[in-house]
């Protein structure tokens, strides 16, 4: 499983788009990268996940690069609700890392 | 469709005492884990079954760490002889997943532990 690489933090104004950063330089061609969030106390929740091409659903949309060495996770319109600690993991085999917590402000 | 449910939310304990908690995966889905969570750190693996076959476990799952699936369907993790190092969130989560293809894990909401 390729290790990942995420900002400690970042913030976002509701209503504003919320772009997530990710890198995963050492991702194999099978290997999918996976979208996972966990709001304070709660078990985590799954996003979004995607192998080559771009994906989108109800809550997001994940953008991957051509080379596959990097994606993001774009939520169109944060509210104060997406305040959590997002996870990106790049792999067949769910290994958490620290995450990005995403603190949405009014 | 019923999520992931865990039982009970909430156990305190004191050190020395078993605890055993219990997982209701997701109706139908073949694969069930457990993972372990402590307070400011993303979820550990700890063990996988698919159906009622344990495949893997982690080297985090002490000999006091017991898992069972006996009709691949319900889970219950027990831990004997509890330490104050045990306490942490206990999370389950379960997947429909096939040989080659994805493993989306959905999630339950966890079961913390505190020992005293």
């Amino acid at each position: 499983d390729a290790k990942t690489t995420q900002p400690t933090s970042m913030d976002c104004a509701e209503g504003r788009a919320a772009n997530l950063p990710c890198n995963h330089s050492t991702i194999s061609g099978n290997e999918y990268v996976y979208w996972y969030r966990q709001i304070h106390s709660q078990g985590p929740q799954y996003i979004i996940h995607g192998l080559k091409n771009n994906e989108t659903n109800e809550m997001a949309s994940l953008i991957i690069t051509e080379d596959r060495k990097s994606s993001t996770l774009i939520l169109p319109h944060a509210t104060l609700r997406d305040t959590a600690v997002y996870y990106c993991i790049a792999g067949n085999k769910l290994v958490f890392g620290a995450g990005t917590i995403l603190r949405v402000k009014s | 469709d019923t999520g992931v449910s865990q039982n009970p939310r909430h156990k305190i304990t004191k050190r020395g005492q078993n605890v055993t908690f219990r997982c209701d995966p997701i109706s139908e889905h073949n694969r069930l884990y457990w993972y372990r969570q402590t307070l400011g750190q993303g979820p550990e693996f700890l063990t996988y079954f698919q159906n009622e076959a344990q495949l893997e476990k982690s080297r985090l799952l002490s000999d006091r760490f017991s898992a069972e699936r006996p009709k691949g369907s319900f889970s219950t993790l027990e831990i004997q002889r509890t330490e104050q190092g045990d306490s942490a969130m206990y999370l389950c989560a379960s997947s429909l997943a096939w040989w080659g293809g994805t493993d989306t894990q959905y999630f339950g909401p966890g079961t913390r532990l505190t020992v005293l």
